[in-house]
């Protein structure tokens, strides 16, 4: 019940190609979908977050949209450039208080060839 | 957001020694975590750290093997005690700046263990 899936494991996308990252949830108690972007030697930074009042949102070149009925939401990166080669992480949380915990996907390794 | 940093950014340590990981936060914040990443993989939750109150550890965590301070609402400590090989991993602090929102990420300690 706790459990993120991602997929894929890994992508190749050409520069100004379409980069789309998917994750499944079960637990129907998350409210809160953030995705986060690591680059190697760092920690993971936020990239952009949802909520299931809303399909989709858009933040640059990077849109989340959301599917509550499917339980599954997916991280589009338009125009990819190279330097967007990173690992990408879903995660997920539940309950608008303080201590959340977020359950985290298995990680997306996107390289973006120029 | 806020601006957090972790020392020691890196170490390689022997087997059966213990090792302290710090966090400091430019804020006040009420919540803060340790994550585990091990090589190539996600983010596993260790611990969340309260101020003035004992750390919540997760499952397949124990305070003897990862005891956890939080003298204050802007530093924590995490020890990895007796280590071994299978410790080797990166070690993230996160910080919760308001309820049920985004978690912000430390830079990570790099943690060998020989």
């Amino acid at each position: 019940q706790q459990q993120v899936k991602q997929s894929p494991q890994s992508l190749i996308v050409q520069k100004g190609g379409i980069s789309i990252i998917n994750c499944a949830y079960e637990n129907t108690a998350f409210d809160y979908f953030p995705w986060y972007q690591q680059f190697p030697g760092k920690g993971p930074a936020l990239l952009i977050a949802i909520r299931p009042d809303v399909s989709e949102k858009k933040e640059g070149r990077f849109t989340i949209s959301f599917n509550k009925s499917a339980k599954q939401f997916s991280l589009h990166i338009m125009d990819s450039q190279p330097g967007d080669s990173a690992t990408y992480f879903c995660a997920a949380s539940k309950e608008r208080e303080y201590g959340n915990k977020l359950v985290f996907g298995a990680g997306t390794i996107l390289r973006v060839k120029s | 957001s806020a601006v957090i940093s972790q020392k020691p950014s890196r170490d390689i340590c022997q087997r059966g020694t213990s090792l302290t990981i710090q966090c400091q936060v430019d804020s006040q914040v009420t919540m803060m975590f340790w994550y585990r990443q091990q090589p190539g993989q996600s983010l596993t939750l260790i611990a969340t750290a309260n101020q003035g109150s004992e750390a919540t550890y997760e499952s397949g965590f124990v305070i003897d093997k990862f005891p956890i301070s939080r003298p204050n609402l802007t530093f924590s400590t995490l020890t990895v005690s007796n280590m071994s090989p299978e410790d080797s991993s990166i070690y993230l602090c996160s910080v919760e700046l308001q309820a049920g929102e985004t978690q912000y990420f430390g830079p990570g300690t790099r943690l060998l263990v020989l």
